[in-house]
């Protein structure tokens, strides 16, 4: 299985921050990276697709980049609905899996 | 608008089958644009992909389950469901049914989850 690592677990950082968090794969993946976020009591929500691609409806501020190994979720200017915990899951290949989490508190 | 509505039991005893159905509404699993996953989410804990199904009834199982885990859809029901047999304490979890694009495999639709508690 692809084993994915998000880095850091937890973070703390205020309104209006901006904030990065990274997600790495044991192998290369492409492009295949999904980010979603979620708050408690509630299902994931996709953010981000395709490594970069933002899914309809989510805010410019968040972003993603990356390919292979390597990507980043980035929030700008955050807000106070975007405290909340952030998984990323790759897509290439069978098990789908998942990272952690990195929760995201407010400081 | 897809929504996506899990129900089942949310007690089950352990060595016994979970089972639960997922129902799709505001879309059509027979379009065969899309394929249907559950998830899972022990409490406190992260996110397990069990497996898929696609409208044609092909199955893709995490190896991880694939001894104890069926997937099976109903077209005329627009339903599919879940049945895990032999549970444990450990799959105390929220099940989540979700819907993925068949070229990037993200979850862009998700039921709001069941609890199921494996206790006896």
């Amino acid at each position: 299985d692809i084993q994915m690592t998000q880095s850091p677990s937890s973070l703390s950082a205020s309104v209006g921050d901006r904030v990065t968090i990274t997600c790495r794969a044991s192998q290369s993946i492409s492009s295949y990276l999904n980010w979603y976020q979620q708050k408690p009591g509630k299902a994931p929500k996709l953010l981000i697709y395709a490594a970069s691609s933002l899914q309809s409806g989510v805010p410019s501020r968040f972003s993603g980049s990356g390919s292979g190994t390597d990507f980043t979720l980035t929030i700008n200017s955050l807000q106070p609905e975007d405290f909340a915990t952030y998984y990323c899951q790759q897509s290439s290949t069978t098990p789908y899996t998942f990272g952690q989490g990195t929760k995201l508190e407010i400081k | 608008q897809v929504q996506l509505q899990e129900s089942g039991p949310g007690l089950v005893k352990p060595s016994q089958t979970l089972s639960l159905t997922c129902t799709v509404s505001g879309g059509s699993i027979s379009s065969g644009d899309y394929y249907w996953s559950w998830i899972r989410q022990p409490p406190g804990k992260g996110l397990e992909w069990i497996g898929y199904i696609y409208y044609s009834g092909s199955t893709y199982y995490n190896p991880s389950l694939k001894s104890r885990v069926t997937i099976s859809v109903d077209t005329s029901k627009n339903q599919f469901s879940l049945k895990l047999i032999s549970v444990t304490a450990a799959e105390t979890a929220v099940y989540y049914c979700a819907r993925a694009g068949p070229l990037t495999f993200d979850f862009d639709y998700w039921g709001q989850g069941t609890l199921v508690t494996v206790s006896s």
